[in-house]
């Protein structure tokens, strides 16, 4: 069954510090990939998406992520987090035609100010 | 609000009573799905909709669980005798068919949180 896997089940750091969230998915087709994050109280939001073309994708608030295929992996980067970055932070991915995303378990991160 | 909407918010219920949930998707959406998530999970697929039609269903869904969405509009999802174990959030979701039927992004609801007692 297609996977994704998430390897950081809580990060903490301290403000200005240097993001990277892992992201591995166990499918050889076609994936189009995503990472959604929640903020305490809210619901599950679109923080950037890969489809086709640059696998460097920009998403809001200065993440980005990088797709690289020959590892199975798209991982979440950014370069100073700040206290409002406290959130969870979930991989998803569309695996070859399904029509339902299938999520990794996903990445609490604590953001200290 | 043009957001994902879900109703209700919290639902508290004693084991074996039927529970109903209730979506309204964007209105321009004509894909609907529903997930549920527990407690340090991502969210698990339950259940597809295009339009008024049901096109998959998870092996979650047991046969206790049943979704409707009669119009192509709203969607309603139905736990029939509930069990401690069905307490989780259940989460609906909508998007849009991009070009030539493409998939696109899934813009989610803040859920609905059921607890079993």
């Amino acid at each position: 069954a297609q996977s994704v896997s998430q390897h950081n089940h809580h990060v903490i750091l301290s403000e200005a510090a240097s993001l990277e969230l892992g992201c591995n998915y166990s499918y050889g087709g076609t994936v189009n990939l995503f990472w959604y994050v929640q903020y305490p109280g809210q619901h599950l939001q679109l923080l950037l998406k890969y489809f086709s073309g640059d696998p460097l994708v920009k998403g809001i608030k200065g993440f980005e992520a990088e797709f690289i295929k020959s590892k199975f992996s798209f991982n979440l980067r950014k370069p100073s987090v700040q206290w409002s970055d406290t959130a969870e932070y979930f991989c998803a991915v569309y695996p070859g035609s399904a029509r339902q995303l299938t999520f990794g378990s996903g990445t609490q991160l604590t953001v200290l100010p | 609000d043009t957001g994902v909407s879900q109703n209700p918010r919290h639902k508290i219920t004693k084991r074996g009573q039927n529970v109903t949930f209730r979506c309204d998707p964007i209105s321009e959406h004509n894909r609907l799905y529903w997930y549920r998530q527990t407690l340090g999970q991502g969210p698990e697929f339950l259940t597809y909709f295009q339009n008024e039609a049901q096109l998959e269903k998870s092996r979650l869904l047991s046969d206790r669980f049943s979704a409707e969405r009669p119009k192509g509009s709203f969607s309603t999802l139905e736990i029939q005798r509930t069990e401690q174990g069905d307490s989780a959030m259940y989460l609906c979701a909508s998007s849009s068919p991009g070009q030539g039927g493409l998939r696109t992004e899934a813009f989610f609801g803040q859920g609905t949180r059921l607890t079993v007692v």
